[in-house]
This record gives C-alpha cells, structure tokens and sequence, in this order.
C-alpha cells in the first residue's frame, strides 16, 4: 500500500498562512490525495482531495507537485478553530483501497 | 443532512465482558470503514466493507474481534472477552466506493475496560 509521511508537529500564528507539507513518493497514477483533519474529541473529518491539479475550496487550498510526490495543504488564514491533527492520506481510483492508511499526521498548534 | 452515526458514545465495560458497537452509516454509501484510536495515537484499520463483497478483515487484531454488515447498511462491531488493551475510541467511515468520494466518520465510540 502506498503510504505517506507528514511532520509530527508544525506551529503558526494566529491569521497567518499554514503550509502542512505530506510526502507520498510511491503513489501510483490512480490514486487521489486526500486531507482530513482531527479535531479533539471528533472524528476526522473531511477537508480536500485532489489527482493532479490544485484544488481550491473553502477550507483549503491544495497544491499538488509536479511528479504527485508530495502535497501541500495550504491554510490561508489561521484560526485558534483550525488545531487540530491533520492526516494526508491516497485513496485508489475504484474506492476500494483496502487499508486507507493514516499514519499519525501533523498537529498543527495555533498560536493567538 | 443525516451524517454517520455511532452508538453508544461512550461505553465502560469489565474486563471479559462482551461488547457491540454500532455503526449508521450515510444512506446509500456502499463502502464502511472500522478503525482504532488509542489515546494519542493514529488511526488503526480494523475492517473494510464493500458493497456485497466479502469484507477486508485484515487488521482485525485477534479471533475476539469480529464484524457484520446487515443488508449493507448498519454494521456492528463485536469484542469478545474484552481486554483492558482494547480500550480505545472505535471510529467508522462511510463513503461512496470511488477514489474521489470523502470518507464521513461517525465521531466515534469510546470504550473503556476496567
């Protein structure tokens, strides 16, 4: 299975940009990238995917590197809301990748 | 809309009790998920559903943990003989069966064995 790494921890300051960066050398050509993220005492939930391109929504932005070796989830404006663990995971093009496999990801502290 | 939802919340049992935990997913999602988090750590695969297909037990961690899915719709988890190590927040996901499709996750039952 395709795995991923991601730094244990990262910090940022209240209002400014988070880049949490996540490595995926071995992802094939089908899989998407997807982000989640973990709020204490919930589960994960959704946050962006994306296959090639880069990919806007209203959380996050996503920026995909050129070979799809790694990823960046891009924050644009901190909040105290946004600590959390945040997990970067592939997910296969038929849905059915057995083990979705989502290591420990990143804590991201927020600091006011 | 209705998202997953898990039952009970919390759930406290003795050691050697069995326990059921269960699992509503999103209607009309054919693949369910089952995972494992111990305090601080991440999440543990435990068992895939897909559609009508046999299910991915693989990270099942022993003969005591067992898992169905009715009529593809609700599942439950079932620990026998619980185990103090098996205390833990039991997390299950629902999503459509396409790499493009996010996961839904209930918030999870916290079990605790005394």
């Amino acid at each position: 299975d395709a795995k991923t790494t991601q730094p244990n921890s990262m910090e940022s300051n209240e209002e400014e940009p988070v880049h949490l960066p996540c490595n995926h050398s071995t992802i094939s050509g089908t899989d998407y990238i997807h982000w989640y993220r973990q709020l204490p005492s919930q589960g994960p939930e959704y946050v962006i995917h994306g296959l090639t391109s880069n990919v806007n929504n209203r959380m996050a932005s996503l920026a995909i590197a050129e070979d799809r070796k790694s990823s960046t989830l891009i924050l644009h404006r901190a909040t105290l809301r946004d600590a959390a663990v945040y997990y970067c995971i592939l997910r296969t093009e038929s849905g059915s990748a057995r083990q979705l496999t989502f290591g420990s990801g990143t804590q991201l502290t927020v600091l006011p | 809309g209705a998202g997953v939802s898990q039952s009970p919340s919390n759930k406290v049992t003795e050691k050697g009790k069995d326990v059921e935990l269960r699992c509503d997913p999103i209607s009309g999602h054919t693949a369910l998920y089952w995972y494992r988090q111990s305090l601080g750590q991440g999440l543990e695969f435990l068992i895939y559903f897909q559609g009508n297909s046999a299910p991915d037990k693989s990270g099942l961690p022993s003969d005591r943990f067992s898992a169905e899915r009715t009529g593809g719709s609700v599942s439950t988890l079932t620990i026998q003989r619980t185990q103090q190590e098996d205390s833990a927040v039991y997390l299950c996901a629902s999503s459509l069966l396409r790499g493009n499709s996010p996961l839904h996750f209930g918030n999870g039952t916290r079990l605790t064995v005394t």
